[in-house]
């Protein structure tokens, strides 16, 4: 158990809807990082937070949106979402910013968009 | 464009031999590697890593080899246990001043036989 949480675990909407993904870091982790792993598909980075401020930017699409709230837990907003949005998608979270920061990830959430 | 690339979907080592997983990438502005391993149902966990100023870093039955000038690394288990029958995912950081983006391959998965 990495102590990071993700809810829901599982998740089956039609396309054009909204979801809302949720994290919490382990205690004490000031960043939180969004991921997407599409079948046969390495980890795609999308978004980091530290301390409630974005960080870096990957590759996320401008229907997704992300925020970090002040409790430190953090939400990903799949919007208009598409057949091809359906991953699992993963959060991770680490103490600071430094690249030798371990992180830590969740077990994930599985979308499915039918 | 994969800029991080894992060209072995899956290797087969008999326990107790050695285990080689290679990575290739591109970036020639990629600073920072490192492995992850997942298991099925769980997201990835921190491995190992190495600094673009090192060519080998080593952490008990692993090591990670770095070769800058092929812009290749390798991560190398001896000896192979059945328990490191998993996903290994190589990444690749870039970035400055604790802003980074981080590239996965899409994974080797390893299986180990007793």
């Amino acid at each position: 158990d990495s102590g990071v949480t993700q809810t829901p675990k599982h998740l089956i909407t039609a396309t054009g809807q909204r979801v809302t993904l949720r994290c919490s870091p382990r205690s004490g982790d000031l960043s939180v990082y969004w991921y997407q792993q599409s079948l046969d598909q390495g980890l795609q980075f999308l978004i980091q937070y530290y301390n409630g401020e974005e960080r870096a930017k990957g590759n996320i699409l401008e229907r997704f949106s992300a925020q970090q709230f002040p409790d430190l837990h953090s939400e990903l907003n799949l919007s208009s979402l598409e057949l091809g949005d359906s991953a699992l998608y993963f959060c991770a979270s680490s103490v600071g910013v430094g690249r030798w920061e371990t992180q830590y990830f969740g077990p994930g959430t599985r979308l499915l968009v039918l | 464009d994969q800029q991080v690339k894992q060209n072995s979907p899956s290797l087969s080592v008999q326990e107790g031999r050695i285990s080689i997983l290679n990575c290739d990438y591109t970036n020639s502005m990629f600073d920072y590697f490192l492995w992850y391993k997942k298991y099925p149902a769980e997201g990835p966990t921190f491995l190992i890593s190495i600094s673009s100023i090192k060519d080998k870093n080593e952490d008990g039955r692993f090591t990670v080899f770095l070769n800058k000038s092929a812009k290749h690394l390798s991560l190398h288990i001896v000896p192979s246990q059945p328990g490191d029958s998993a996903v290994y995912f190589c990444a690749a950081s870039e970035g400055t001043s604790g802003t980074y983006k981080y590239i996965f391959g899409t994974g080797t998965r390893l299986k180990v036989l007793a």
